[in-house]
């Protein structure tokens, strides 16, 4: 059983495109995460959501927007795709932070 | 803004030799993590470090935080190949920020 699972894993589409990535975790967690990791392996929060609730919205352009319909779900809409756009989206959860947290398998984007 | 720094950025070690990546952070959290991710790959949690002067080791890996020196250093004992990926740690204060990584390739 994959406790972050994310779909789809490859995602390839042209510029001014409007794509989602899904995650779902069936660890019970409450708090869910978006990081993108750029072509240099940095690391960067985007979005948490707790319980639902946006908790930490980092400058992300607008045209980034999550949406987390439970607890156990946070996906990623993304409008008007830019050649930028390109990276590894991460989707992570985590309950207790003393447990640290748990990453899903990543979607890879490339816009083109 | 937390600063979280990584050194070296690149390590070529050989194999069943010591070395030691460096973790530097500008705030006073007491929550550091160690994650390790192989090409393509998710990022695997190596060690999680609460307190200071907390110590742990996995294997051929130890990690140790110092809260007062805002440094955390992950040893690696007698490396083998295996051991080749990237190694981030990261800063806990309201937001996960990580390091920007340690490239490690071990060699024969």
């Amino acid at each position: 059983d994959t406790a972050v699972s994310q779909t789809p894993k490859y995602l390839v589409t042209q510029m001014g495109n409007d794509k989602s990535i899904k995650c779902e975790q069936n660890l019970g967690h409450d708090t869910m995460y978006w990081y993108k990791q750029d072509s240099k392996k940095f690391l960067k929060i985007m979005f948490s959501y707790n319980n639902k609730e946006l908790i930490i919205n980092e400058t992300v352009p607008n045209r980034f927007s999550p949406k987390s319909p439970d607890k156990a779900h946070l996906n990623l809409h993304i409008n008007s795709l830019e050649l930028g756009d390109s990276a590894v989206y991460f989707c992570a959860s985590s309950q207790d932070k003393n447990y640290g947290y748990t990453f899903g398998s990543g979607t890879r984007l490339t816009v083109v | 803004e937390l600063k979280v720094e990584q050194n070296p950025l690149f390590l070529s070690m050989q194999e069943g030799k010591n070395y030691t990546i460096y973790c530097n952070y500008s705030t006073t959290s007491d929550r550091l993590y160690w994650y390790r991710q192989d090409p393509g790959k998710s990022l695997e949690s190596l060690f999680v470090l609460l307190s200071n002067g907390a110590v742990k080791q996995e294997g051929r890996l130890m990690a140790s935080l110092d809260t007062k020196a805002r440094l955390s250093t992950l040893h690696i004992t007698a490396a083998v190949h295996d051991l080749s990926a990237t190694y981030f740690c990261a800063v806990d204060d309201y937001k996960l920020s990580f390091g920007a990584g340690t490239t490690v390739t071990v060699r024969a």
